[in-house]
């Protein structure tokens, strides 16, 4: 079946800008999960949702992040006045019954 | 807080030699420990977890407690398993895993 996906797999932007990441998880999947990968390093925790609501943001690294989840399905992760700081590949994972987390290919953001 | 750490970020072996990336963590609690595996141009997979207590492709891994540590094995590398490994560790509340910075491993012909 298929796997999550994530759109653009690829996004360039300029420093200040306002950019949207989207997540389709597997379908049936109650849990959607946020990751940030900087480069040479692993995945760090950004943003868990359990159904429509975040139920830990804890590694949101500021305001300008944000991500909703609206109908416990699709999830779009947002990044307000984009910094060079910024730039990494953005991972999402979804997991069902077996706490299994399936990840997505990624989308590799550069913010210049 | 909990921590993962892999002290080797480049492993290189040849082919039927037998392979061990190092994992250790710090976390209170009783963790579940993972380890994931991203193959070349591939998205990142689960390649083992600790409550399983199986072998993967050959790989191993069994967690000490006492050192902290969640090494994966493997008696002979195979060509194919050159890739990145990332150790992880989760704790119940949620399931978000943390990872270790990831090894790659080369296994040459």
């Amino acid at each position: 079946g298929a796997g999550v996906s994530q759109t653009p797999s690829n996004k360039v932007t300029e420093k200040g800008k306002y950019v949207e990441l989207r997540c389709d998880p597997i379908s049936g999947h109650t849990a959607l999960y946020w990751y940030r990968q900087s480069l040479g390093q692993g995945p760090e925790f950004l943003i868990y949702f359990q159904g429509t609501g975040a139920a830990d943001d804890s590694g949101l690294p500021n305001d300008r992040f944000f991500a909703v989840r609206p109908e416990g399905s699709v999830s779009t992760l947002k990044i307000q006045r984009t910094e060079r700081g910024d730039s990494a590949m953005y991972l999402c994972a979804s997991s069902g019954d077996y706490n299994e987390q399936f990840f997505g290919p990624g989308t590799r953001l550069t913010v210049l | 807080a909990q921590r993962v750490t892999q002290p080797e970020k480049l492993l290189s072996v040849f082919k039927g030699a037998p392979v061990e990336l190092k994992c250790n963590y710090s976390y209170s609690g009783s963790p579940e420990l993972f380890w994931y595996v991203q193959y070349s141009r591939q998205r990142l997979q689960l390649l083992l977890r600790h409550i399983s207590r199986e072998s993967i492709k050959g790989f191993t891994a069994d967690l000490n407690k006492g050192e902290t540590s969640f090494h994966l094995k493997k008696p002979f590398a195979q060509e194919e398993d050159s890739a990145m490994y990332y150790c992880a560790l989760t704790h119940n509340a949620g399931n978000m895993l943390t990872f270790g910075g990831g090894t790659r491993l080369m296994v040459k012909p």
